[in-house]
Formats: C-alpha cells, structure tokens, sequence
C-alpha cells in the first residue's frame, strides 16, 4: 500500500499569497496518477487537479498540480478567501487507492 | 447535472448490520465505476469500496474485507454497500464517489454525494 505524507499539517498564510502544499509517497506513483481534493467544514470533498497536473472543470487556474514519481505539489498562485480548506492527495495508481492525512490551510 | 444522494445512514449496535444505498442521476450509471470513501470524525478520508461498471469487478479496503459488500442495481442507478459485523471504528460519514478513468486501472473521483453519517454504538 502506498502511504502519502502532507505537509506541513497545517499551513496559516493571509489571503493575496501564495501557497505550496506537498504530498510525498512512500514508492513511485504509477504513471503520476495523483489526485488533489478540496474540503470545507461540512461539505463533502472537491476534485481540484488530477493526473498530477491537469485541473478539473470550473477549477480556477489559480490552482495547479506539479510532480512526478513520488513527490507532487499543490500550488495556490494567490489565495482568496473562499480557498481556506482542508486539502487532500489521493494516489490511484495502484490499489488500494490512498490519500494523504490532509494539510489544513488556514487564516493568518 | 450529476447528482449522487446517499441514504441509509444511523445507529447501528456493535456487530449489527446497515445497508447503504446511494441514487445518481445526470450521467449515464451503468458506464462508470463508483466507489465508497468514507471519514470518521475530525480524520481524513479513507476509501472503502469501489465496484466498476459492469458490477463484474469489485474492490475493497482490507479493513472492511470480509464484513462489507459492494453492489449496484444498473437499472435503478444505485449503488449498495451491505456493511456487516459493524464495529465502532466503522464510525464515519460515508460518502459514495464517482469514478474518472483516464489512463488508469484505477479512477480518481470526480463528483461526491453529500455523505450519509454512519453510528456505531452500544
């Protein structure tokens, strides 16, 4: 099973900044098959980017995905204020399909 | 628009048994594979199950294998998780997922439902 680490678990940037969020696979990611989901208290998760790279529909290019093999990033070119969230990667290159523990991206 | 409704959340006692089902609409049903992901309070998101189009093909989570069984009724666009022997770590909400396979053995998820609360407890 692959194991993905986040970090840093929780991240306190202002809105206008930009943000750099990591997720690192215990082995190489067949195929840069990585997904990033959005989650806000309450609702359920949001696809953002998949194939490590491609953003998913109606998603903001402020967004984009980077990586490949066992290190991806999430980078949020300039934060507004709807953007604060919990953010996940999922791998589902092999099975069973894993995510990360989430980086929570908060207020400062 | 595709849509995903889950039912068949609640109480349930150690051991005891429910049945999920979740309805989709907006897309055509028996094309894509779906899944089961689910999230226990306050923690991360872990997936369960996942069953591909056909129904011919199932997957599961090692902690759920053996007690729950995935299926789909194609027909009336649902899909089913039977959750058996349920234990108090089987607390989460439970989200039902469709499938995008682009390239893959295995799909990443592009539209959730709004999740079904799942309680076990004595």
């Amino acid at each position: 099973e692959i194991v993905l680490t986040q970090s840093p678990g929780t991240l306190s940037l202002s809105p206008g900044e930009r943000a750099t969020l990591s997720c690192r696979a215990s082995q190489s990611v067949s195929g840069n098959f990585l997904a990033w989901y959005q989650q806000k208290p309450g609702q359920a998760p949001r696809l953002l980017i998949y194939g490590a790279s491609s953003r998913a529909a109606g998603i903001p290019d402020r967004f984009s995905g980077s990586g490949s093999g066992t290190d991806f990033t999430l980078t949020i070119s300039r934060l507004e204020p709807e953007d604060f969230a919990v953010y996940y990667c999922q791998q589902y290159g092999s099975s069973p399909r894993t995510f990360g523990q989430g980086t929570k991206l908060e207020i400062k | 628009e595709v849509q995903l409704l889950e039912s068949g959340g609640g109480l349930a006692q150690p051991g005891g048994s429910l049945r999920l089902s979740c309805a989709a609409s907006g897309f055509t049903f028996s094309s894509y594979a779906m899944s089961w992901v689910r999230q226990a309070p306050g923690k991360g998101l872990e997936w369960v199950s996942g069953i591909s189009g056909s129904g011919g093909s199932t997957y599961y989570a090692d902690s759920v294998k053996g007690r729950f069984t995935i299926s789909r009724d194609n027909s009336k666009n649902t899909l089913y998780l039977q959750m058996n022997s349920l234990r108090a770590e089987d607390t989460a909400v439970y989200y039902c997922a469709k499938e995008e396979v682009v390239a893959a053995t295995f799909g990443y998820f592009d539209y959730w439902g709004q999740g079904t609360l799942v309680t076990v407890s004595s």
